[in-house]
């Protein structure tokens, strides 16, 4: 069966330092890969989705990058984190139109 | 672009009773799919129930049902024999195709009154 796995559960940051969130994904080979953000009391932003490796769409212009060097992973990342970045960050990947979801990571930017 | 809105942003129901949960969405597509998700106090995101708009019949899963109604573009989620283990987030999405990302509501919070 397919799993995903997401890491750190919890991270807190000083402001202009880096980030690096890593997802990896089991049981599949070339899924969609997703990164969405969650500001308190809100939906799910979309910030990245990667239907293979090297391929990667923007939804929205921010202080973030992501990278899939490898079929099963993705990685978001930042060279200097921003206050405005604390959130709750999913990892998904897709299948026939359906995302499964890692157990997030809580970034708390200080 | 395909909007999901969610009308509601908190709802409460007593134990046992019936509630349901309101959905619309904007889409000039005629082939597309509706996803309700629960996000309990974990945060764990969880599929609740899928519906492919080709198909007229709505969806069932148990206690969970939709009422899917394509030309109002409403999607609504029926929860029945409510139990304290549904008090939720409950997200509204909308997915085009199978390599395009799912579309969110901003959710409705349920709590459930024992």
């Amino acid at each position: 069966s397919q799993t995903i796995h997401q890491w750190p559960a919890t991270l807190v940051q000083p402001v202009g330092s880096p980030l690096s969130l890593e997802c990896t994904v089991e049981g599949t080979s070339n899924p969609n890969l997703y990164w969405y953000r969650q500001a308190a009391g809100r939906g799910l932003q979309l910030l990245f989705y990667s239907v293979g490796i090297g391929q990667i769409s923007s939804e929205v212009p921010q202080n973030l990058s992501a990278s899939r060097p490898q079929d099963r992973q993705f990685i978001l990342s930042s060279k200097k984190l921003l206050l405005s970045d604390s959130g709750f960050y999913l990892c998904a990947w897709g299948v026939r139109a359906e995302a499964f979801f890692g157990q997030g990571t809580r970034l708390t930017v200080v | 672009a395909q909007t999901v809105t969610q009308s509601q942003p908190e709802m409460s129901v007593q134990e046992a009773e019936t509630v349901t949960l309101s959905c619309t969405y904007d889409t000039s597509e005629s082939d597309y799919y509706l996803f309700w998700y629960k996000q309990p106090p974990s945060r764990q995101m969880i599929l609740v129930i899928r519906q492919e708009a080709y198909k007229q019949q709505n969806a069932t899963e148990n206690r969970f049902s939709v009422n899917f109604q394509k030309a109002a573009k409403s999607f609504s989620l029926k929860i029945s024999d409510s139990q304290l283990g549904d008090a939720a987030m409950y997200f509204c999405a909308y997915s085009l195709s199978g390599n395009t990302p799912l579309v969110f509501g901003k959710g409705t919070r349920l709590s459930v009154i024992a």
